[in-house]
């Protein structure tokens, strides 16, 4: 079964620091590895993906996202941190064998303070 | 132009009521979900249709029943609301093979 962990219930960084969120999968095959963010209130909006190709990913908003097949890993990163980037974000992998269907991560609270 | 739009935002009903909620997407997707999360914030998939064809469907129980008129549409009725019901359910879109569209969420108060 395809699943992935995200370690760390929070994460909190000062604004104009960089940013790490973390997310680990457990995949038997190639992973489709996605990173989504909600804000309050909010549903869940597309940030960026790693199908197959280049280990690092750019996606929306200054969001770029690692991934290193040796640590099972693919972390959000973004240079620097903005106010507005607080919020919850979750990591996802798609299903290999029904690709309608992703497991989503535990979220993890983001807090980028002034 | 809202692309997938919930209605209602906020659903407070009591115990043992039958309650509906709607999702519509003019994104053109073939496939429609329901994901249920709960206070924890966990995301969980409910059901999936492609086409108006159910293909998820995982362990919810049977008072929950989805129904596709069209595959721009994929509605969510809850019978006999339990508390345990309570919680923010989210309607999704995809293109085959893409990543979701979410809509902005129903969450529903069971008292």
């Amino acid at each position: 079964a395809q699943s992935v962990a995200q370690p760390e219930d929070q994460v909190n960084v000062a604004e104009g620091n960089p940013l790490t969120v973390k997310c680990t999968y457990s995949v038997s095959g190639n992973p489709y590895l996605f990173w989504y963010v909600q804000y309050p209130n909010r549903g869940l909006q597309f940030l960026l993906k790693y199908i197959t190709g280049d280990n690092l990913v750019k996606g929306s908003y200054g969001f770029e996202a690692e991934f290193n097949k040796s640590q099972t890993s693919f972390h959000l990163k973004k240079p620097s941190a903005l106010v507005s980037d607080s919020a919850l974000y979750f990591c996802a992998v798609r299903d290999l064998y029904n690709f309608n269907k992703f497991y989503f991560g535990s979220g993890t609270k983001l807090n980028v303070k002034p | 132009d809202t692309a997938v739009s919930q209605t209602p935002k906020y659903l407070v009903t009591q115990m043992g009521n039958d309650k509906s909620i709607k999702c519509e997407q003019n994104l053109g997707h073939d496939t429609m979900y329901w994901y249920k999360q709960d206070s924890k914030k966990f995301l969980k998939i409910m059901f999936s249709y492609n086409n108006k064809e159910l293909i998820i469907n995982e362990t919810v129980p049977n008072r929950f029943s989805p129904k596709s008129p069209d595959k721009a549409h994929l509605n969510l009725h809850i019978n006999s609301l339990e508390l345990g019901d309570s919680a923010v359910y989210f309607c999704a879109s995809s293109p085959k093979g893409g990543g979701y569209t979410f809509g902005s969420g129903t969450r529903l108060t069971v008292v």
